[in-house]
């Protein structure tokens, strides 16, 4: 059973550009958070999606950041015209909805190290 | 809003050693849960041990243990019997219970095991 997946691991970008991350959760997981992670922080909640809804993008900024989860194929995290304060790691992470628990593992995925030239 | 403070922002300690790391948060929920995860040089996400607010005992992983002060909110680790490959970046998290809440951590402790 594969894990959460990422892609691509390390991405570069111009100022200017756009980037895209992708995230394929675990088989039979409807959920899926992204997470960012400064360098030398903790990770910050950004956005949490299930199958063609967002739930909570309360952690992602309003201008150039936008997420989606269709009903076929990964999550998108995607940054428009990128600026170098950009620079981070993404991260995505998978769970379950089990209907009467209160709490499902969240499995997180490798990462994309985002860097913005 | 919910917190997480880690104050250490770097510990060591010598193999087979025990070492403690801190954690302390804020909020106003009864119903939540605390998490310790584990980033190794690879980066990857890992769940060290997690600890229910309505239970009373403190978790145990094998090597992992947790001092949950419910009124102090506090949360500690302990690692036990320390291995090499422990050295990592440890961070302490927060999430509500009672939906598919999101994780609030803390900046984290970067732990060096040394020989």
């Amino acid at each position: 059973n594969a894990g959460v997946m990422q892609n691509p691991r390390h991405l570069v970008r111009r100022r200017g550009q756009e980037a895209r991350l992708r995230c394929s959760p675990m088989k039979g997981h409807s959920h899926v958070y992204w997470y960012r992670q400064l360098p030398e922080e903790g990770l910050k909640f950004m956005v949490y999606l299930q199958k063609e809804n967002i739930i909570d993008e309360s952690g992602m900024p309003k201008e150039r950041f936008s997420a989606e989860f269709p009903k076929e194929g990964p999550s998108i995290l995607r940054i428009q015209q990128v600026v170098r304060g950009d620079s981070a790691a993404y991260f995505c992470a998978s769970s379950h909805q089990t209907s009467g628990h209160s709490y499902n593992e969240q499995f997180f995925g490798p990462g994309t190290r985002l860097t913005v030239l | 809003a919910q917190t997480v403070t880690q104050s250490q922002p770097e510990m060591s300690v010598q193999e087979a050693e025990t070492v403690t790391l801190s954690c302390t948060y804020d909020t106003s929920e009864s119903n939540y849960y605390l998490f310790w995860y584990k980033q190794p040089p690879s980066r990857q996400m890992i769940l060290v041990i997690r600890q229910e607010a309505y239970k009373q005992q403190n978790a145990t992983e094998n090597r992992f243990s947790v001092n949950f002060q419910k009124a102090a909110k506090s949360f500690s680790l302990k690692i036990s019997d320390s291995q090499l490959g422990d050295t990592a970046m440890y961070f302490c998290a927060f999430m509500k219970g009672g939906s598919q809440g999101n994780l609030i951590f803390g900046k984290g402790t970067k732990l060096s095991v040394k020989p």
